[in-house]
């Protein structure tokens, strides 16, 4: 069955830092990866995705992530956070079978110090 | 485009009651989901739809019920309630089953 896991429940970055969020997934294939954002109060955002083709993608807000096969992972970068980045991160997998729905990860708590 | 909305906003119950969660989409979108959130868990998947009149179950659908006799709504059932279903209730629709997913505001459910 596939999973995925976020190794770090809290990270703190300070404003401007780099950042980088973790993402491992388990499946026998090449799955389709989300990045969603949550912020306080506030319902899920699609941050970016990957399908197929150039593994490094682009999303909003600045953020980025790099799906590496070898790895099973799929991590999100942002060169220089931002206070208003503070928020809870969630990984996503979606089985390439039909019938089939998203599997979220447990999230990653993002804290900006200044 | 009101997108996803859901209601009520908050609720609370009493141990054994029923209730419905009413979730519904404006963007003529075929698929539909139900996840709670609890803390440290992430979302989990309680049932999803891939169209009117086609419902299936996710990982946690004990003690719920979903239909979906249209493409805009899909309201979620809470047969008995109990304490351990004191969550936070997201309603999500996309127009295909991995295109990005819109998520309703939520519907935070307290049972005593």
């Amino acid at each position: 069955a596939q999973s995925v896991t976020q190794p770090d429940i809290h990270i703190t970055v300070s404003e401007g830092a780099s950042l980088e969020l973790r993402c491992n997934y388990s499946y026998g294939a090449t799955p389709y990866l989300f990045w969603y954002v949550q912020s306080p109060g506030q319902g899920l955002q699609l941050l970016l995705k990957y399908f197929s083709g150039d593994t490094l993608v682009q999303g909003i807000k600045g953020f980025e992530a790099e799906f590496k096969r070898s790895q099973s992972s799929f991590n999100l970068r942002k060169p220089s956070v931002h206070w208003s980045d503070a928020a809870e991160y969630f990984c996503a997998v979606g089985a390439r079978q039909a019938g089939t729905a998203l599997i979220f990860g447990k999230g990653t708590t993002l804290s900006v110090s200044s | 485009n009101a997108g996803v909305t859901q209601t009520p906003k908050f609720q609370v119950l009493k141990t054994g009651q029923s209730m419905t969660l009413q979730c519904a989409q404006d963007m003529n979108h075929e698929y539909m989901s139900w996840y709670r959130q609890d803390p440290g868990m992430g979302l989990r998947l309680i049932h999803y739809s891939v169209g009117a009149g086609i419902t299936d179950q996710g990982e946690v659908p004990n003690g719920y019920n979903v239909s979906r006799s249209t493409t805009e709504d899909f309201p979620l059932r809470l047969l008995s309630a109990a304490p351990s279903q004191t969550s936070v209730y997201f309603c999500a629709s996309s127009k295909t089953r991995l295109s990005e997913q819109f998520f309703g505001p939520g519907t935070r459910l307290t049972v005593l």
